[in-house]
């Protein structure tokens, strides 16, 4: 199992570009969530999913698109990057939203200029 | 909203020093805790977990917590710590059997000098 897999690993774009970081878990999970870490506040939850076809917003949404298609898949979109956007993305999945362990992914180190 | 803290930002120890890393959290219902550990250039992992039962908890490494309800807290110890315990520390909350609000410390900083 590659567990969670997150691409790319560096991104850097202008303000106002878009992009969208991938996500992808082979554990069959259906919970799976997007969060940010930023120097000094940690871990903050900006979307998450509790399986296909259903996504809702967690505490950082503003600026930030999700789908999910699949059971794997959970791309996160950046519609127009604001500097204020820069931080180290990770995704997560856990078998259901049940309190169970989640795994993180490597992570995405993304820089707005 | 609930929140999390941390009392160290960074925390530096010799090797065979004990450890402990406080947390407190902010949250009136039951709630699951974590710590998770993030080392240099790696991705965060799961050092243990309280959901229930015993409020001391065992985790990898000889790491464990104990989780005192009445002061809202879940500290982190290892009675001797190596270098490769030099990495950051997570504590983190959320409601019972509901992921969606997880709530993460800031994180401690750990330097083991050799």
């Amino acid at each position: 199992n590659a567990g969670v897999t997150q691409t790319p690993k560096f991104q850097v774009l202008k303000t106002g570009q878009s992009m969208t970081l991938q996500c992808a878990q082979d554990m069959n999970h259906e919970y799976m969530s997007w969060y940010r870490q930023d120097p000094g506040m940690g871990l903050r939850l900006i979307h998450y999913s509790v399986g296909a076809g259903i996504t809702d917003q967690g505490e950082v949404p503003n600026g930030y698109n999700v789908s999910r298609s699949t059971t794997e898949d959970f791309p996160l979109r950046l519609l127009s990057a604001a500097p204020s956007q820069t931080s180290v993305y990770f995704c997560a999945s856990s078998r259901a939203s049940g309190g169970n362990e989640q795994f993180f992914g490597p992570g995405t180190r993304l820089t707005v200029l | 909203a609930q929140s999390v803290s941390q009392h160290n930002h960074h925390v530096i120890l010799s090797e065979a020093a004990s450890l402990e890393l406080g947390c407190n959290y902010s949250y009136g219902g039951t709630v699951n805790l974590f710590w998770y550990v993030q080392y240099p250039g790696q991705h965060l992992q799961l050092l243990l977990k309280y959901f229930s039962g015993d409020p001391l908890v065992k985790g990898i490494k000889g790491f464990e917590a104990e989780f005192i309800k009445s002061k809202f807290s879940f500290n982190l110890r290892k009675p001797s710590v190596q270098w490769s315990d030099t990495a950051e520390y997570f504590c983190a909350v959320n409601r019972l059997y509901n992921n969606n609000d997880m709530r993460f410390g800031a994180g401690t900083r750990l330097t083991v000098k050799p």
